[in-house]
């Protein structure tokens, strides 16, 4: 079956422009998670969603970061008035509930100039 | 509450083994290890649960020792294709879901 997808794969903006980045999870998984990677550094957990509740944003770095799901399916990272420290690689993954595997997508890589 | 991984980073000829350990401060339920290839998304390669079995499979195996709140995945044998960032993500006793990774252990096998 298919598995995690993201897009766009590859997004280059200006400083000061919004940002939308989508995850499509596995279908079925109720849990979706978003990270973000920067240059050769680890994964950076930034939100949790269980089903459309998001039940830990701890993550969200600022609130230029902002995410949102539609019932147990897509996913959108927005962010806001982006700067150069927000590029990064952002990644999504889906985990079946109750399990805790995750399965990651080949996520999106952000170039703000 | 970030687990600590070492070593940072190792390098191997084919055929040698490696332990790559990760260490917790908290009271940990689950430990997951994952693999990254450079310019790849991390690829899921065992999840050890408090109070299950050492897990394993072809070469690569990983024990969770619950009371010092430790990790460690072993490689034996190492071949060309373990070559990648490996990654250990902690979910906390009586947290959610969510997991909390390491800093990564780069690991490169030289012929």
């Amino acid at each position: 079956g298919a598995g995690v997808s993201q897009s766009p794969s590859n997004k280059v903006t200006e400083k000061g422009k919004d940002v939308e980045l989508r995850c499509d999870p596995i279908s079925g998984h109720t849990a979706l998670y978003w990270y973000r990677q920067r240059l050769g550094q680890g994964l950076e957990f930034l939100i949790y969603f269980q089903g459309n509740s998001a039940p830990d944003k701890s993550g969200l770095p600022s609130d230029r970061f902002s995410a949102e799901r539609t019932g147990e399916s897509v996913s959108t990272l927005t962010i806001q008035r982006t700067q150069q420290e927000d590029s990064a690689v952002y990644l999504c993954a889906s985990s079946p509930w109750g399990q805790g595997t995750q399965y990651f997508g080949p996520g999106t890589r952000l170039l703000v100039l | 509450q970030q687990p600590v991984q070492s070593p940072q980073a190792v390098i191997l000829r084919e055929g040698e083994d490696a332990v790559i350990n990760c260490s917790s401060s908290k009271a940990l339920y689950s430990v997951h290890w994952y693999r990254q290839k450079h310019g790849e998304a991390p690829v899921f390669l065992m999840i050890l649960l408090k109070g299950g079995e050492q897990k394993g499979h072809d070469k690569i195996s990983a024990s969770f020792n619950e009371k010092k709140q430790q990790s460690s995945l072993y490689l034996t044998a190492s071949q060309l294709s373990y070559s990648g960032t490996y990654f250990c993500g902690t979910e906390i006793e009586g947290g959610s879901e969510k997991l909390v990774f390491g800093k990564g252990t780069k690991l490169t096998v030289n012929p």
